[in-house]
């Protein structure tokens, strides 16, 4: 089965500061891997997707990910936070399966302190 | 181009009734798929509708049921209400039923079952 680990529910980084948030994944095939961003009381909106094209990709807001393979990581990294950043970021695969069923982290709540 | 948007926002049921939860997709998507996101997890995937099909279907008993209507829109029934289906449940839409490509998700319906 597909799944997705979060390191750390909760990361907090200054303003200007780089921001890591860490997804290691589980899949005996190729997955198809995906950032999402949850602001409060609303839905999911995607960040960047990794599907087997070059392994840095690269996403909105300043955004990126590095798939890589020997590690099964897909870290997420921005170099420099904005306030606008806090959020919580949910990584998701997708399953072997059935491609459009995705397998979510349980998320991490990103704060950014002025 | 207008996205997905779901009905109710916010609804309260008490233990043992039932609820019906809509979406419409974005415009030009015919697979709707449905989360349940309980308080501090990620998504967790309940089912697929593809072209009125239920096409895949994550671990939920039977008193979730579903429904996608020719015009690719869809709804969620949930029978039997227990206390631990209050969560968040988002839907989202996309195009195809194999392969992967972006969720594009609604903002939601928030169940609080009493």
């Amino acid at each position: 089965a597909q799944s997705v680990t979060q390191l750390g529910s909760h990361v907090s980084v200054s303003e200007g500061a780089l921001v890591l948030l860490r997804c290691n994944y589980s899949s005996s095939v190729p997955p198809y891997l995906f950032w999402y961003v949850q602001y409060p009381n609303q839905g999911l909106q995607l960040l960047l997707k990794y599907t087997s094209a070059a392994t840095l990709v690269k996403g909105i807001n300043g955004f990126e990910a590095e798939f890589k393979k020997s590690e099964t990581s897909f870290h997420l990294t921005k170099p420099s936070a904005h306030m606008s950043d806090a959020a919580e970021y949910f990584c998701a695969v997708s399953g072997k399966d059935n491609f459009n069923k995705f397998y979510f982290g349980s998320g991490t709540k990103l704060n950014v302190k002025p | 181009e207008t996205g997905v948007t779901q009905s109710p926002t916010h609804l309260i049921k008490t233990r043992g009734q039932q609820v019906t939860l809509r979406c419409s997709s974005q415009s030009g998507h015919n697979t709707v798929s449905w989360y349940q996101q309980a308080l501090g997890q990620g998504p967790q995937f309940i089912f697929q509708y593809y072209r009125e099909e239920e096409n895949g279907r994550g671990n939920f008993p039977p008193r979730f049921s579903g429904l996608q209507f020719p015009n690719y829109s869809s709804e969620l029934n949930v029978n039997a209400l227990e206390l631990d289906d209050s969560a968040l449940y988002l839907c989202a839409s996309s195009s195809g039923g194999t392969s992967t490509g972006e969720l594009f998700f609604g903002e939601g319906s928030r169940l609080t079952v009493l």
